[in-house]
């Protein structure tokens, strides 16, 4: 297992655009989470998976923003309508739920910049 | 809601020299708390984690945390650090009511001169 895989790594696009990432987690991970960094700030929570259920959204999530993890594999991340407020490092993570090796594995990341 | 705070945005030391980097949280409940690390060009990983028992807890290449609940601190330490620990260091809170949601510092830029 290579570790936490996303992609793409750089994406930019024009306002108004729709984008999709993609993440794959360690395949024994049946947590999923996404997080967005901006320069100069920690990462902040998005939303997060127990296998194919989402258990919680960030109420600072628009709804323009949406996520998906199909059969509790891979993840999918929506972002409708692009706005310049958008441009950020999009990471993903897996974890095992409970238990000693709780803590996260972060992918690269997927950084966005919106024109 | 728990919050974060790592009170150093940036440190300059020089090799040999002894580090500890401070971080408290803010949260009424029973927390798992974590260090995790970026290098240069790299992905976040983790450094140490606490989640129950002794407070003084080690990770990986030397670093050590110590979890002081009634201060709600659990500050970064190394004894002597090396050029190579030049990183971008995170504090990370999870409660354990809602064990999927991390809470995350702003991080600590650590620049070590050789």
């Amino acid at each position: 297992d290579t570790g936490v895989s996303q992609d793409p790594r750089h994406k930019i696009t024009k306002r108004g655009q729709n984008v999709t990432f993609r993440c794959d987690p360690i395949s024994e991970h049946n947590r999923l989470y996404w997080y967005r960094q901006t320069l100069g700030q920690g990462p902040e929570f998005l939303t997060y998976f127990q296998n194919e259920a989402q258990l919680e959204k960030s109420r600072l999530l628009s709804d323009r923003f949406s996520a998906e993890r199909p059969k509790g594999s891979f993840s999918t991340l929506e972002i409708q309508r692009t706005e310049q407020g958008d441009s950020a490092m999009y990471l993903c993570a897996s974890s095992l739920a409970r238990g000693e090796d709780y803590g996260y594995t972060f992918g690269s990341g997927t950084r966005l910049t919106v024109v | 809601a728990q919050s974060v705070s790592q009170h150093n945005h940036h440190v300059i030391l020089s090799e040999a020299a002894s580090l500890e980097l401070g971080c408290n949280y803010s949260y009424g409940g029973t927390v798992n708390l974590f260090w995790y690390v970026q290098y240069p060009g790299q992905h976040l990983q983790l450094l140490l984690k606490y989640f129950s028992g002794d407070p003084l807890v080690k990770g990986i290449k030397g670093f050590e945390a110590e979890f002081i609940k009634s201060k709600f601190s659990f500050n970064l330490r190394k004894p002597s650090v090396q050029w190579s620990d030049t990183a971008e260091y995170f504090c990370a809170v999870t409660p354990w009511t809602n064990a999927g949601k991390s809470t995350f510092g702003d991080g600590t830029t650590l620049t070590v001169k050789p």
